[in-house]
Formats: C-alpha cells, sequence, structure tokens
C-alpha cells in the first residue's frame, strides 16, 4: 500500500517562471491538501481538494492555483515565482469520513533563483 | 493568522533527560495530531488524539490532549538522539483542515 508520494523530490526553477507539483494521495483517501514550509517553519495552509474542487483555501496568492483529478491526485500550480517561493512543498492526504489524520508525502523542495 | 503556539521553539537537552512541549491555542479542535519532521522530509504521524483529557502512550512519549480540546503536550522520557526533529501539533477543527503549531525544534545530545 504506497503513501503519498510527490514529484519532482526537487526543483530548481527561475524567477517569474510557472512551476507544476504532483501529488498521489494515500490509497482509499479522497482530500488532498496543500502546504508550504519555509526553512525553519511550520507548514502554511495553501488550499484544500475534494471531488476535484477547491474547498478551503489559506492566505495564498492566486499565483497558487490547483486542480485534483477524478483518481483524488492533485497538482499545485504556481506562475510569476518569486523568490520567497523558495520553500518545501508539502501534499497531505487525507480522507472524509476519518479521524481527521493526515499523511504527509515527502514533500518536493523548490528553489527559486 | 497562528491558531497554534508552540513552546519552546527550540530545545536542546542531554541524552536521558525528559522533556516536555507545549501545545496552546484559543481555538477548539475536533482532534489534534502531533507529527515528527526530519530535515528534507514530510512529517509523520505520531499520534491523534480526539477526546477532552485523553492520554496517549507511545513507548517513551506520552501525549495530552486538554480537557477543553485547546491545548495539548507531549513529554519524552529518557530522550535518545533518535528524538532528534522537530515537532509539530495541528488542530483539525472540522475534521479536514489542520493548522499546524510553529514547531519545536529538539536536538538530544549524545
Amino acid at each position: 500500500d504506497a503513501g503519498v508520494t510527490q514529484s519532482p523530490t526537487h526543483l530548481i526553477k527561475t524567477r517569474g517562471q510557472q512551476v507544476t507539483l504532483r501529488c498521489s494521495p494515500k490509497s482509499g483517501h479522497d482530500t488532498v491538501s496543500w502546504y508550504q514550509q519555509a526553512l525553519g517553519q511550520g507548514p502554511q495552509f495553501i488550499f484544500q481538494y475534494y471531488e476535484e474542487e477547491e474547498r478551503q483555501r489559506g492566505n495564498f496568492p492566486d499565483r497558487f492555483s490547483g486542480h485534483q483529478f477524478p483518481n483524488y491526485s492533485s497538482e499545485l500550480n504556481v506562475n510569476a515565482l518569486l523568490l520567497g517561493d523558495s520553500a518545501l512543498y508539502l501534499c497531505a492526504s487525507s480522507s472524509r469520513q476519518g479521524q481527521g489524520e493526515a499523511f504527509f508525502g515527502q514533500g518536493t523542495r523548490l528553489t527559486v533563483v | 493568522t497562528q491558531l497554534l503556539e508552540q513552546s519552546p521553539q527550540f530545545l536542546s537537552i542531554q541524552e536521558g533527560e525528559n522533556l516536555t512541549v507545549y501545545c496552546n491555542s484559543s481555538s477548539v479542535f475536533s482532534s489534534l495530531q502531533w507529527y515528527r519532521q526530519e530535515p528534507g522530509e514530510g512529517p509523520v504521524l505520531l499520534v491523534t488524539v480526539v477526546t477532552g483529557g485523553e492520554v496517549k502512550k507511545l513507548k517513551r512519549l506520552t501525549f495530552q490532549f486538554g480537557d477543553a480540546r485547546k491545548d495539548s503536550s507531549l513529554h519524552i522520557t529518557a530522550a535518545q538522539p533518535g528524538d532528534t526533529g522537530l515537532y509539530l501539533c495541528a488542530g483539525a477543527e472540522d475534521g479536514n483542515q489542520f493548522y499546524f503549531g510553529t514547531g519545536t525544534s529538539l536536538t538530544v545530545i549524545p
């Protein structure tokens, strides 16, 4: 039973470019949440997808967008990259029917230069 | 807005010592999770507590959920170097959106 998988593991982009990160949730989970974690900080909630729709959103600009596919996998897109977007991006999967537990992938380390 | 405050933010102790990490909020949570994260990795779930006053033990780790479900503590007995990491608490308000604490970075010195 595969856990949460994210790709790629590392990525280097230039300021102004666009990036797409991918996440496959844990088997049996239907909800995917994305977090941004700056060095030395706790994860900050970006948004959550359920039934292919964005259900909740944190305090992030519209440059951050996402998508969820029928197989529950998800993408996070960031446009017009800024240096400050450099961070570890974490995907968490959970089940709407569950006890409120989230399981995380290993993250994607994004560096914007 | 940071809903969960953790203390201390940094902790460096000798192997064999005991320690307690606190997670406090003014919000009531339906459940609260504790995670441990190592550098460059995603957080790994340690425990979930859902009932006010609940105490759970995981080997040398003891987790407690406050009676009002607004706060929690993590106590580690006889800390070992393998306990080194970033400890995060996360509260769920509606069962699906998680708010993370600021984190406690623990270093256990052999």
